[in-house]
């Protein structure tokens, strides 16, 4: 099984919706992370958690919030979605070792219409 | 702020062929460095990295040396394959400017022809 799931992995919905994609963890790991990929742009971090307890903005929070459940699972949310938000989404993972070796889940496709 | 500077794609190389893709990095203090590879379809993985300077990162015949007086890690193959094809992201952490947190480059779409 993989280590760091993501569901949906595709999504679709319309303009003004809210939205959440949700990331699951086996790794054990405290840290978690949200980015969002654009073609020749790379990846660019949405939020950021270092515990259940401690979550930051990434470089690019506005439009988004986000949900540490557990030290396993964190979710994104998009209150109300717009067309600029279609993007390829990106959870991941890290442990303490402030090394910065990340584990990535699939990915979640999102067209906002 | 720390950014990461790569070669821009897309990088169309015969197999067997010599691979180089250029990145540069600015960031203060000591960062370690990484790249990763993204498959078409799929997520980011970790292809190699170094913690310090002078450190070579290797792995499935891909290397990159860490070099802090130009600031640089290459990623080089002697001889790619059609299964390289993929995307490839350099990437710093800076744990004492970013917190540990993942500085990418654009990424550089890498495809290999038979």
């Amino acid at each position: 099984d993989a280590d760091v799931t993501q569901t949906p992995r595709n999504r679709i919905t319309k303009t003004g919706k809210r939205i959440m994609l949700e990331c699951s963890q086996t790794k054990g790991h405290d840290r978690m992370y949200w980015y969002r990929q654009d073609p020749g742009l790379g990846l660019r971090l949405i939020y950021y958690s270092f515990d259940v307890k401690d979550i930051n903005k990434g470089e690019i929070s506005d439009g988004y919030s986000v949900s540490r459940q557990a030290q396993a699972k964190f979710s994104l949310s998009l209150e109300s979605a717009i067309p600029n938000q279609t993007a390829l989404y990106f959870c991941a993972t890290s442990d303490e070792d402030g090394l910065g070796t990340q584990y990535f889940g699939p990915g979640t496709r999102l067209l906002v219409l | 702020g720390d950014s990461v500077t790569q070669m821009e794609g897309p990088v169309t190389l015969s197999e067997e062929a010599c691979l180089t893709i250029n990145c540069t990095y600015t960031a203060t203090g000591y960062p370690s460095l990484f790249w990763y590879v993204q498959y078409p379809g799929e997520g980011l993985q970790l292809l190699l990295k170094a913690t310090k300077a002078d450190d070579k990162g290797s792995n499935k015949g891909f290397e990159a040396t860490y070099r802090k007086e130009t600031t640089s890690f290459h990623l080089e193959k002697g001889s790619v394959q059609v299964s390289d094809s993929a995307v490839y992201f350099c990437a710093l952490s800076n744990y004492g400017g970013s917190q540990g947190n993942l500085i990418f480059g654009k990424g550089t779409k890498l495809s290999v022809k038979p």
